[in-house]
This record gives C-alpha cells, sequence and structure tokens, in this order.
C-alpha cells in the first residue's frame, strides 16, 4: 500500500520568500512521485515529477524537488514566491504494480505582498 | 491542442435524480482516470479505464455509481439516485500510455451539488 502525507494544510509566505511544501510518502517499491498545482475553478497540472533518473527534480515555473529515500520525502521549493503562485498543491506516489495515483490531502499556498 | 474537456462544469441535481457527466479525454489517450474531490481534500480515485476496459472500479463508492467509456475516447460517469454526499467535484484525467509514471492530464471537473 501507498500513502501520502502533506504536512500543512496552509502555507503562508511574503512574496520573494522561500517557498517550502512538505511531501512525505510511504511505498514499500521505489516511487513515482508527482507534485500537481490547482489553481480555483481548475483542474491539477503537473508541475513535476520523479521517476528515478535524478534526485533532484526541476519543474516548471521555478520549482523544483528533491526526491531524499532515507526520508522518504519530496519535498517542493521554489526560492522566490511570487503572487501568481498562490494555489492548491498536491504530492502523489504511485507504482509498485499500481497505476493509480494516490493524493495527498493538499497545501494552499498563500502568497501576501 | 485541446485538453481534457469536461461537461457540463456545474450540476445542481435533487436529491434522488439520476445525473450524467461526460469525459473528453485527450485523442489517443489510452488511459482514463476518474477521481472524486471533495472540499478541501486531494482527488480519490473511482475508476481507471484502459482504452475501452474497465479496469479497475474498486474506487466507486457504491452501486449507485457507474462508468463507461464504449468506444476507447469519450467516457461517461453515472451517478443513480443522487445523495448530499455525492456532492463533490469530479475529475477527469487522461494519460497517453499505462505506465504509472506517465503524467495525467486533467480536466476542469465538474461540481455537482446535491440538495
Amino acid at each position: 500500500a501507498q500513502s501520502v502525507t502533506q504536512l500543512g494544510s496552509h502555507v503562508s509566505v511574503s512574496e520573494g520568500a522561500l517557498v517550502l511544501l512538505r511531501c512525505n510518502y510511504s511505498s514499500s517499491v521505489p516511487p513515482y512521485l508527482f507534485w500537481y498545482v490547482q489553481y480555483p475553478n481548475q483542474g491539477l497540472q503537473l508541475l513535476l515529477k520523479y521517476t528515478s533518473a535524478a534526485t533532484l527534480v526541476k519543474g516548471i515555473n521555478g520549482f523544483e524537488a528533491e526526491f531524499k529515500k532515507s526520508e522518504t520525502s519530496f519535498h517542493l521549493t521554489k526560492p522566490s514566491a511570487h503572487m501568481s503562485d498562490a494555489a492548491e498543491y498536491f504530492c502523489a506516489v504511485s507504482g509498485g504494480g499500481s497505476y493509480i495515483p494516490t493524493f495527498g490531502r493538499g497545501t494552499s499556498l498563500i502568497v501576501h505582498p | 491542442g485541446a485538453g481534457v474537456s469536461q461537461s457540463p462544469r456545474y450540476k445542481v441535481a435533487k436529491r434522488g435524480q439520476d445525473v450524467a457527466l461526460r469525459c473528453d479525454p485527450i485523442s489517443g489517450h489510452v488511459s482514463l482516470f476518474w477521481y472524486q474531490q471533495a472540499l478541501g481534500q486531494g482527488p480519490e480515485f473511482l475508476t481507471y479505464f484502459q482504452n475501452e476496459a474497465q479496469l479497475d472500479k474498486s474506487g466507486l463508492p457504491s452501486d449507485r455509481f457507474f462508468a463507461e467509456r464504449p468506444e476507447g475516447s469519450v467516457s461517461t460517469l453515472k451517478i443513480q439516485r443522487t445523495q448530499q454526499e455525492d456532492s463533490a467535484v469530479y475529475l477527469c484525467a487522461s494519460s497517453p500510455g499505462t505506465s504509472p509514471g506517465n503524467e495525467q492530464f486533467f480536466g476542469p471537473g465538474t461540481r455537482l451539488t446535491v440538495l
């Protein structure tokens, strides 16, 4: 069985500050890991994914995430927040014979001017 | 190019009514997923199609929920005798292949409100 825990349902940062959204996963086999972003009234859009090619993954809009097997983590970061980054962010895990991803509960990113 | 589209975008149903939600995936995408997203939650898996075959329906919450993809493209999720607990956003996603490492492309969702 696989699961995802996103610590913090809301994260608030100032514009220009570092963004750190936490994701820990549980999987019995090497996983595929994803970060998706959801803007209001829209579907989810892929930010980046880990598929074992490299532990540091760069995505769109300046986001990146690092796969740390020892910590079972895949935290999402961005050096400098922009107002347009305000959205809901979801971490997801799949693999181990299952093509069905398991999503976390999401973290709402709030960016203050 | 065209992405995944869903219709209607909003649906209000009286308790006990039947509803049908449509998903148009990206052309040529083999895999199609349906999810239910409650307010403030992540997407919860409902069912999975590979072409026209429904390979997994383990997430459907009751036998009132039924999904089909008869020609391997458009899919319909049907909910019979709707209940208030069915109120949620229903998301459809498609993927070009069958690997669990494939990106999923999501539609905007259908927001169902059952009164």
